[in-house]
């Protein structure tokens, strides 16, 4: 069964400094892979997705994630952290063909000042 | 576009009583799904239609759980005789069926509280 791990469930950096979220999957052949984050009492906002048209796909507000098949990783950066960014954010799979997406546990971003 | 809506945004019950939630997806799109979240978790499936059909259910989605989408359009959850386990918030996400994987689209979820 498809899996999703993210390391860390909470990550604190500095505003302006480098965000870096880990995401791994468990799967024999490449998924749909996603990212989505969520803001206090709202609901889950989609960053990107990956659908296997290019390895590096970029989202909304600066993020990207690569697409590593050797590693099943799928890791969120940002070059510069911004107030703005502090949310839980949420890698997920879905393999193709299904409909159902299988989410990570989550982390939790912290920008300090 | 008016995204995804659901209704109510909290609810708070007595243990043993029933619940029922709304949600209404963006207009055109013909897919529907319903999510469980808890407290440090992540999302997991309950539930899928494709317009008016039920296509699949999670085995989380105990005989308690029913769900309807009778038009096609909106869609209700039921939970009967709730208990203390099902305190979490409940998200719809909404899709349109595209050859490529499409996007999810969620809704602010309801947050159920039993006690």
């Amino acid at each position: 069964a498809q899996s999703v791990t993210q390391l860390g469930s909470h990550v604190s950096v500095s505003e302006g400094a480098l965000v870096l979220l880990r995401c791994n999957y468990s799967s024999s052949v490449p998924p749909y892979l996603f990212w989505y984050v969520q803001y206090p009492n709202q609901g889950l906002q989609l960053l990107l997705k990956y659908t296997s048209a290019a390895t590096l796909v970029k989202g909304i507000n600066d993020f990207e994630a690569e697409f590593k098949k050797s590693e099943t990783s799928f890791h969120l950066t940002k070059p510069s952290a911004h107030m703005s960014d502090a949310a839980e954010y949420f890698c997920a799979v879905s393999e193709y063909g299904s409909y159902k997406l299988i989410f990570g546990s989550g982390t939790r971003l912290l920008v300090r000042p | 576009d008016t995204g995804v809506s659901q209704n109510p945004r909290h609810k708070i019950t007595k243990r043993g009583q029933n619940v029922t939630f709304r949600c209404d997806p963006i207009s055109e799109h013909n897919r529907l799904y319903w999510y469980r979240q808890t407290l440090g978790q992540g999302p997991e499936f309950l539930t899928y239609f494709q317009n008016e059909a039920q296509l699949e259910k999670s085995r989380l989605l105990s005989d308690r759980f029913s769900a309807e989408r009778p038009k096609g359009s909106f869609s209700t959850l039921e939970i009967q005789r709730t208990e203390q386990g099902d305190s979490a918030m409940y998200l719809c996400a909404s899709s349109l069926e595209r050859q490529l994987q499409e996007t999810q689209y969620f809704g602010p979820g309801t947050r159920l509280l039993v006690l």
